[in-house]
């Protein structure tokens, strides 16, 4: 099973709005992570997570904010967000962040619109 | 900074026909992924090729990793209607095995 799952599969917000974001695998990955990406474009890098600490923050706005509250679950919660952070919003999981080799296998995202 | 150059960006041809999707770096990558991804859904994983000149098969798709893992192909015969989608490479390279560079995709139509 190389399943990751993603909810909600749609989200719209107000810029006042707080939601969160879901991600959960349970393949027994230990490095976890979020990519924002905006159409016909490729994935862009935002948090990695390696055994439930976050190892790289790639100087994402302070309105994003990771968690990991344990090895399966992975959350990205919202909080005063732009119309340009409109976009679908990927996790993936892979087996460790230092496994040459080792795949990262991506859920099937949230589309999310900030209005 | 490492780059992967995807070529060609966009792609459409006719059902039956073959194609050819290049990534080029002048950085060595320890491992390259490809993936496929459908509008509005999330990259799905198609292979993973890690030794230089490495050759893998799936179907009608065939992948192969350059002898110094600078350089990838996607290969795909007879091309169908269900292979229409945006084709990525991404390459793990150095000693960050969790950062990937991302290719700028391919966008493949197949028309029937």
């Amino acid at each position: 099973d190389t399943e990751v799952t993603q909810t909600p599969k749609h989200l719209v917000m107000g810029m006042t709005n707080k939601k969160s974001l879901k991600c959960e695998q349970h393949m027994g990955h230990r490095a976890m992570y979020w990519y924002k990406q905006k159409a016909k474009k490729p994935p862009e890098l935002m948090f990695v997570y390696s055994y439930e600490k976050l190892s790289i923050n790639e100087s994402v706005p302070s309105r994003f904010s990771p968690e990991c509250p344990n090895s399966s679950l992975l959350n990205l919660h919202l909080h005063a967000l732009q119309p340009e952070d409109s976009a679908l919003y990927l996790c993936a999981s892979q087996k460790g962040i230092r496994d040459r080799g080792s795949e990262q296998y991506f859920g099937p995202g949230t589309r999310l619109t900030v209005t | 900074t490492q780059l992967l150059e995807q070529s060609p960006q966009f792609l459409s041809i006719q059902e039956g026909e073959n194609l050819t999707v290049y990534c080029n770096s002048s950085s060595v990558f320890s491992s390259l992924q490809w993936y496929r991804q459908e509008p509005g859904e999330g990259p799905v994983l198609l292979v993973t090729v890690v030794t230089g000149g490495e050759v893998k098969k799936l179907k009608r798709l065939t992948f192969q990793f350059g002898d110094a893992r600078k350089d990838s192909s996607l290969h795909i015969t007879a091309a169908q209607p269900g292979d229409t989608g945006l084709y990525l490479c991404a390459g793990a390279g150095g000693g960050s095995n969790y950062k990937l560079t991302f290719g700028k995709g391919t966008l493949l139509t197949v028309n029937p």
